[in-house]
């Protein structure tokens, strides 16, 4: 069955920053990769995705992942944060075994600090 | 206009009653589903279905028993409702299954069984 960690609980980045979250996952096959993200009271949006060919992918917002095989990983970065990037943001993989299902990682909360 | 709404956002209730949380998306989609956000958030899916017809069930309490009258909405109804069943309830769609496309998701329904 696959699985995904997100090391960090919780970040906190100055406003202006750099930020990475880490995103490890485990599946036997090429996986389907995806970051949500989710603000305050709100639903879950999605910022990318990774299914197959360029392994650096852009998203909304300013986003993008990077796809290593080799370390099953697929870390979010975005060069320059702003304050409105407060959220949560959650790493999920998704596998076709007879029906199509999104396992979440359990998230990590982003703090910027002005 | 609101893509996925959920009603209602809020809902307190007793342990033993029963309950329902309504779900209607105007997207057009023909997949729908439902997650459960604990409150450490780790997001679950519950079930997925895909022009009325179910199509994913987790290892979820038959306490708990979806419906779909029709491809736009999706309720989910909960019988004798225990403590542990405190959680944000997430409906989604996309716009159909088997492609891992974007899912949308509502805003959340919290419940709180006192």
């Amino acid at each position: 069955a696959q699985s995904v960690t997100q090391p960090d609980i919780h970040i906190t980045v100055s406003e202006g920053a750099s930020l990475e979250l880490r995103c490890n996952y485990s599946y036997g096959a090429t996986p389907y990769l995806f970051w949500y993200v989710q603000s305050p009271g709100q639903g879950l949006q999605l910022l990318l995705k990774y299914f197959s060919g360029d392994t650096l992918v852009q998203g909304i917002k300013g986003f993008e992942a990077e796809f290593k095989r080799s370390q099953s990983s697929f870390n979010l970065r975005k060069p320059s944060v702003h304050w409105s990037d407060a959220a949560e943001y959650f790493c999920a993989v998704g596998a076709l075994q007879g029906n199509e299902k999104l396992t979440f990682g359990t998230g990590t909360r982003l703090t910027i600090i002005p | 206009d609101t893509a996925v709404s959920q009603t209602p956002k809020y809902l307190v209730t007793q342990m033993g009653n029963d309950k329902s949380i309504k779900c209607e998306q105007n997207l057009g989609h023909d997949t729908m589903y439902w997650y459960k956000q604990d409150s450490k958030k780790f997001l679950k899916i519950m079930f997925s279905y895909n022009n009325k017809e179910l199509i994913i069930n987790e290892t979820v309490p038959n306490r708990f028993s979806p419906k779909s009258p029709d491809k736009a909405h999706l309720n989910l109804h909960i019988n004798s409702l225990e403590l542990g069943d405190s959680a944000v309830y997430f409906c989604a769609s996309s716009l159909r299954t088997g492609y891992f496309d974007e899912q949308y998701f509502g805003p959340g329904t919290r419940l709180t069984v006192t």
